[in-house]
């Protein structure tokens, strides 16, 4: 039972290259999520899937696309990366039963030159 | 605009002491408050969790304390250990945006030897 999986661990990019960055999950949730981690900003919400087939932007949304896959997985899409993209990109899941916690991968650490 | 207020940025507690971390929000449409705990190179975790309805909840030496009026929460951590050095985010989660869930931004806690 690996949890939430992302790949990759680290990314560089150089100004306009594109990248999708990849999660999946396998304890059978509904909700996956996409967050950024910056310093002193904490964790901000990108994109959510309450479930299969459905997406929804978070917080702030712009300059990224994302696709559920399938249950187990939720990609992330920079189309055209921008200096202002790098950041701690981190997936979570999220059970069905209201409160039940979200789990959180390791994390990629993007960095856009 | 942060949602969670979360103080203070950085906290430094000799061992054995109490480590206190404080948050703030406006919205009352939020019903459900976890802490996370992260290590570095990790993604967060769930540490404890407390809902509005409740004022205090307990899980060993960590402790949430809740006060609905003042929309306040603050988590408290008894008898402080080097190993308790990590960076703590508050949350709230909001239903009906999707289940969102809104991040402070993050205590660094050192507890020194």
């Amino acid at each position: 039972n690996a949890g939430v999986t992302q790949t990759p661990k680290f990314q560089v990019l150089k100004t306009g290259q594109s990248m999708t960055l990849q999660c999946a999950q396998d304890m059978n949730h509904n909700s996956m999520y996409w967050y950024r981690q910056d310093p002193g900003m904490g964790l901000r919400l990108i994109y959510y899937s309450a479930s299969e087939g459905t997406t929804d932007k978070g917080e702030v949304p712009n300059g990224y696309n994302v696709s559920r896959l399938n249950k187990r997985e939720f990609s992330l899409r920079l189309e055209s990366a921008a200096p202002s993209q790098t950041s701690v990109y981190f997936c979570a899941s999220r059970g069905t039963v209201d409160y039940n916690e979200q789990f959180f991968g390791p994390g990629t650490r993007l960095t856009v030159l | 605009q942060q949602q969670v207020k979360q103080s203070p940025q950085s906290l430094i507690v000799q061992k054995g002491g109490i480590s206190i971390i404080n948050c703030a929000y406006e919205n009352t449409a939020f019903d459900y408050f976890p802490w996370y705990q992260q290590f570095p190179g990790k993604g967060p975790a769930l540490l404890i969790a407390i809902r509005p309805d409740v004022s205090e909840k307990k899980e060993g030496r960590f402790t949430i304390s809740f006060n609905k009026s003042a929309k306040q929460f603050s988590l408290h951590i008894m008898d402080s250990q080097p190993g308790d050095s990590a960076t703590y985010f508050c949350a709230a989660h909001v239903r009906y945006t999707g289940n969102q869930f809104y991040f402070g931004t993050g205590t660094s806690l050192t507890v020194i030897p």
